[in-house]
This record gives C-alpha cells, structure tokens and sequence, in this order.
C-alpha cells in the first residue's frame, strides 16, 4: 500500500537555526514526489516536484531532495515568515494522478 | 496564482439540508479534485474529474456526490449533511500531462449544525 509518513510532526526553530524536515514514502514505482507549502486558513501552496532518486530542487531559503525511500526539505537561515505547514505526496504510476498525503510538519520560527 | 475560485467560501448549515459547493478553474485543466481537510487526518480525497462528465471516487466518498459538466466548473453535493461533514474543503486542479502537482484553491469552511 501507497503511504507517506512526515516527521516531526512540529519543529520550532529560532530564526537563522537551519534544519530539515523529512518525507518517508512507500509506492510502487514513483511518478514525483511533491512539497507544499500550506498557512493557516489557505489552500496548500506548490513548491517543488521531484521525480528521482538524487535529483534536488532550491527556492530561496528551502532545498528540497530526493532518494529512493525518503525526501527532505532543508530550511537554511530560516525567518519568520517561513512559518507554516509544509505537506509532502507522492503520485505513483498506477494512481491515475492521484497523490497520496502525508499529514504534514507545522514549523514555526521565533524571531 | 492558478486561476481557482471556489464559492462560498463559508457556509453554516443545519443537518440534513443539501449543500453544494462550487469549484470554478481558468486554467483549461483536465483534472479536478475535491479533498476534505481536519485536524488529525491532512488531506482526504473525496472524488476527483478526469474529463467532462468522467468522475471518479476517492477515499471518502460516501455521503458525497460530484458534477462536471464544462470543463471549468467542478460541483461537490452534499446530499444530506451530517455533522461529520463539517470540514474544510478544497478544490484542486491539474494538467494531464507535464509535472503532474496539482494547485489549490483558496477552500471552503462548512459547518453543519
């Protein structure tokens, strides 16, 4: 069975303390794996699509990468603003482009 | 921004009044979905549209019926509601071809009294 597994579930960093958060996948065979960004009272927000094994992807403050079971979003100096939930799925190949959901990490940045 | 609106964007309801909400798209997507979010559980799929009058259900879709009639417009019907049906809901849309992520609407909170 499909099923992503996010951790920490919270992670409260002071501003410009760098970390990373995790995405733990099981699929079939991987079509792209997919990092939101979701604040509170909004819809979830796209960030980066990844599809294989060492493949990385970088906006401003956040990396995100890849290997063949688990994905990481790396948060480098972050601030304030970076505060929010950040959602992982991954869309196999036999899913007929549905994504299965993990149930996100909700970081928040002191300043 | 993905061109997504969905209408209302509230709505107070009592049980066992039919309810539908509205997903309108700009985008010329093929695909539409409807996922329901509460604490504890993320994002469930509801149903989800592969094309005009082709729909599909998702993991909750009892208690939930859907229409796609244009490809713009995506309705989710709650024929009954049930207080179990108070959630935040959202539409989603994307391409069938490409890099497949999908883009959000902005939601929709129902409470059902």
């Amino acid at each position: 069975e499909d099923q992503v597994t996010q951790s920490p579930e919270a992670l409260r960093l002071q501003e410009g303390e760098s970390s990373s958060l995790n995405c733990s996948y099981t699929v079939s065979g991987l079509r792209g794996l997919f990092w939101y960004r979701q604040d509170p009272g909004k819809g979830p927000e796209f960030l980066f699509t990844l599809y294989s094994a060492g493949e990385e992807k970088e906006k401003e403050r956040l990396k995100a990468t890849l290997t063949k079971k688990e994905s990481f979003l790396h948060i480098t100096a972050p601030k304030p603003e970076d505060s929010a939930t950040y959602l992982c799925a991954v869309q196999g190949v036999d899913s007929n482009y549905q994504l299965i959901w993990g149930a996100g990490t909700k970081l928040i940045i002191k300043p | 921004d993905a061109g997504i609106t969905q209408s209302p964007r509230h709505k107070v309801t009592e049980t066992g009044t039919p309810v539908t909400l509205r997903c309108h798209q700009t985008e010329n997507h093929r695909y539409m979905y409807w996922y329901r979010q509460d604490p504890g559980h993320g994002l469930r799929l509801i149903h989800y549209s592969y094309g005009v009058k082709d729909t599909d259900k998702g993991e909750v879709s009892d208690g939930y019926s859907v229409s796609r009639s244009k490809t713009e417009d995506f309705l989710l019907t709650l024929e009954s509601a049930t207080s179990s049906q108070t959630s935040v809901y959202f539409c989603a849309i994307s391409a069938a071809s490409g890099s497949y992520e999908q883009y959000f609407g902005p939601g929709t909170r129902l409470t059902v009294t």
